[in-house]
């Protein structure tokens, strides 16, 4: 069965500073997605990054970078110089082909709470 | 583009009591996926379609719900009758056709239904 554990349940950070986000997974099967989405206080999930397991070459999106290491199942999320705008809970998530024909059905962490202070 | 939407944000319903929650997928979207957060823990899947067609309803924890897609358009989700165990966001989820190296796979997030059983 597949797991993500997301060890840090709240983060607090003074703006400016760089943060890191840990996300472990667990999963038998080769080929998986990994995902981090974004919840900020109005509740919707944001879709921030996919990542399948073929490609381990890190990206950069802006002040954002996802650390993908196979070989420690991790998946990990850098804020660099972090906003207020930033507080938010942060999810990681993994996708395995379920049962059905095409299903992909995401498995989540329990969320970091992030919360930036000015 | 408009994104997914869910009807109503938030209800409150008493115990034994009926409810049916509504989600408006991304035009285009074939997949559409449900998932609920009850309060502390992970968000969890409950059922996937492809257009109206169920391919997964692994998740369903028992017969009170009812999901159904009609035409493949918007989707319901009943719970009848309701009960106390049921309270927390119910979340909808849309998707393109999954493509390995594609975009198309990224689930995307409606703001979600608070529901509360009382």
């Amino acid at each position: 069965a597949q797991k993500v554990t997301q060890a840090q349940t709240e983060i607090s950070v003074v703006e400016k500073e760089d943060v890191t986000l840990d996300c472990v997974y667990e999963t038998r099967d080769t080929t998986y997605y990994l995902f981090w989405y974004k919840q900020p206080p109005s509740g919707e999930l944001v879709f921030l990054i996919r990542r399948n397991s073929f490609d381990e070459q890190n990206e950069i999106s802006g002040r954002y970078s996802w650390n993908f290491q196979k070989s420690t199942s991790s998946f990990n999320f850098t804020i660099t110089a972090s906003q207020v705008v930033d507080s938010a809970v942060y999810f990681c998530a993994l996708s395995e082909r379920g049962p059905g024909a095409g299903s992909y059905q995401l498995t989540f962490g329990k969320g970091t709470k992030l919360s930036v202070i000015p | 583009e408009a994104g997914v939407t869910q009807f109503p944000s938030h209800s409150v319903i008493e115990k034994g009591q009926t409810v049916t929650l509504r989600c408006d997928p991304i035009s285009g979207h074939d997949n559409l996926y449900w998932y609920r957060r009850v309060m502390g823990k992970e968000i969890k899947f409950l059922l996937h379609f492809v257009k109206e067609s169920k391919q997964d309803e692994s998740g369903m924890p028992n017969n009170r719900f009812l999901a159904e897609r009609t035409g493949g358009t918007y989707s319901t989700l009943k719970v009848q009758p309701a009960e106390l165990e049921d309270s927390g966001v119910y979340f909808c989820a849309s998707s393109q056709a999954p493509r390995w190296r594609g975009r198309g796979f990224a689930q995307f997030f409606g703001p979600g239904t608070r529901l509360t059983v009382l």
